[in-house]
């Protein structure tokens, strides 16, 4: 079974531009998760969404955002980039039978200058 | 909201000797407490986890104890190897919900050496 995929695994954007990563999850798995990772803040949630529906929200501004498409892949957009989200967004998926087991890709790691 | 703290933030340990992680959680009402090892360049990745109708639980090498009266659980590796090198997190969850109830530890740097 394959596993979570997230593309692209690197990024280098400029201050005031726009991203968008993509996760696709596990086969069967209809949950998606993302996540940022920074050395100071360490995994802060950022949304969840359950078959194209954003479940949860995290504390981030609404220059993050995200979506899921029907076949479960999922996307996230951050907007008008600033230094500080120079981070590590891992996407995570999981089942129906047991949300709480989080299967994690490798990540996106990007880094704004 | 849930608060967990991990210690300690760094260990050495030399191979073949046992390594210990503490967490201590803020809220009453967790019952799921799941372990992740991330090595570089890569995910997090489950290796354990507990629900808090038992106190310990082992696969292997590894082992999680659980003490809810405290709120502090624990991950013990044994015989530990250098490929156990890696970034571990504990998380506290309600147990019920969703993945964002999961709160996470900021991490436990693991070194092994010869």
């Amino acid at each position: 079974k394959a596993g979570v995929t997230q593309t692209p695994r690197y990024l280098i954007k400029t201050r005031g531009q726009q991203v968008t990563l993509s996760c696709s999850p596990i086969s069967g798995h209809r949950s998606v998760s993302w996540y940022q990772q920074t050395p100071g803040q360490g995994l802060q949630f950022l949304f969840e969404y359950f078959s194209e529906t954003q479940r949860n929200k995290g504390n981030f501004p609404g220059r993050f955002s995200g979506r899921q498409f029907s076949n479960s892949r999922s996307e996230m957009n951050v907007s008008t980039l600033e230094l500080g989200d120079s981070a590590l967004y891992l996407c995570a998926s999981s089942s129906t039978r047991d949300t709480q087991k989080l299967f994690f890709g490798s990540g996106t790691q990007l880094s704004v200058l | 909201g849930e608060n967990v703290e991990q210690h300690p933030s760094t260990l050495s340990v030399q191979e073949g000797d046992s390594a210990v992680i503490k967490c201590t959680y803020s809220d009453s009402a967790s019952n799921y407490f799941p372990w992740y090892k991330q090595e570089l360049g890569k995910g997090p990745q489950l290796i354990i986890d507990i629900r808090s109708n038992v106190g310990e639980k082992k696969d292997q090498r590894i082992a999680v104890t659980l003490n809810k009266t405290a709120k502090h659980f624990s991950l013990h590796i044994t015989e530990t190897q250098p490929e156990d090198s890696a970034v571990y997190f504990c998380a506290a969850s309600p147990g019920t919900g969703t993945a964002s109830k999961l709160t996470f530890g900021t991490g436990t740097r693991l070194q092994v050496t010869l």
